[in-house]
């Protein structure tokens, strides 16, 4: 299947700082990309549609101004996590749609684990 | 009601047996469909995809569509303890654009 790949893998920051999540597409060309967040034995969580050259599509709730999303290419996508605070700690995971067959399948990257002291 | 639905389990088989997934899902108009495999504290991995009804086949893995009963559901033949996971159920649906939308996930546990 198709590889998405995510950096970093970890990442330990204080509260007041602020993250970027890379999401790259290494096989295929993805116009649209997903960021999912999944707190401790619960299920995903989809945050925002990234669409190439234009903007995110948030999910109600989710607050666009602390989770920027910019996808400046076709594969690459950025989550950038501002003023995070330790209610952000969580697995952030982003998926590739590859549309290449028409089968519009997502393939997801290896996550983010955000920890914030 | 939700999009996806699953029984959030778990669900214990003994190793060999035949575990059996089940889905519904509430979009009539929904085409595409997905099954994920996700161990604990990795991202989901993807195993079967189905479009059409009826049963595809991929190794030990049977997924069956019945888009008139709103069903997806996933057989693993001759289950392993390498099985133990969340499964996810996948349902892509149209609202404008698309939209993948995820069940909660089935706990699967394989005992040796």
């Amino acid at each position: 299947g198709a590889v998405v790949s995510q950096h970093p893998s970890r990442v330990i920051c204080k509260s007041g700082t602020s993250v970027k999540i890379e999401c790259r597409s290494l096989d295929f060309q993805a116009t649209t990309m997903f960021w999912y967040r999944q707190f401790p034995k619960q299920s995903l969580m989809l945050m925002a549609t990234s669409n190439e050259g234009s903007k995110a599509t948030y999910e109600q709730g989710v607050e666009k101004d602390k989770f920027l999303i910019n996808h400046a290419s076709l594969t690459l996508s950025t989550l950038t996590v501002t003023s995070a605070h330790p209610e952000d700690s969580s697995f952030y995971i982003c998926s590739a749609r590859d549309t290449g067959l028409g089968t519009e399948t997502q393939y997801f990257g290896p996550g983010t684990r955000l920890l914030v002291l | 009601q939700k999009e996806v639905e699953q029984n959030s389990g778990p669900l214990s088989v003994p190793e060999g047996a035949i575990a059996s997934l089940n889905c519904t899902y509430s979009d009539r108009g929904s085409q595409s469909f997905f099954w994920y495999r996700q161990y604990s504290g990795k991202s989901p991995e993807l195993i079967m995809s189905i479009y059409s009804n009826g049963d595809k086949e991929d190794g030990r893995f049977t997924a069956q569509l019945n888009k008139a009963s709103q069903y997806v559901s996933l057989l693993i033949r001759d289950s392993q303890p390498s099985d133990s996971a969340t499964y996810l159920c996948a349902v892509n649906i149209r609202t404008g654009g698309f939209k993948t939308i995820f069940g909660a996930g089935t706990r699967l546990f394989v005992k040796a």
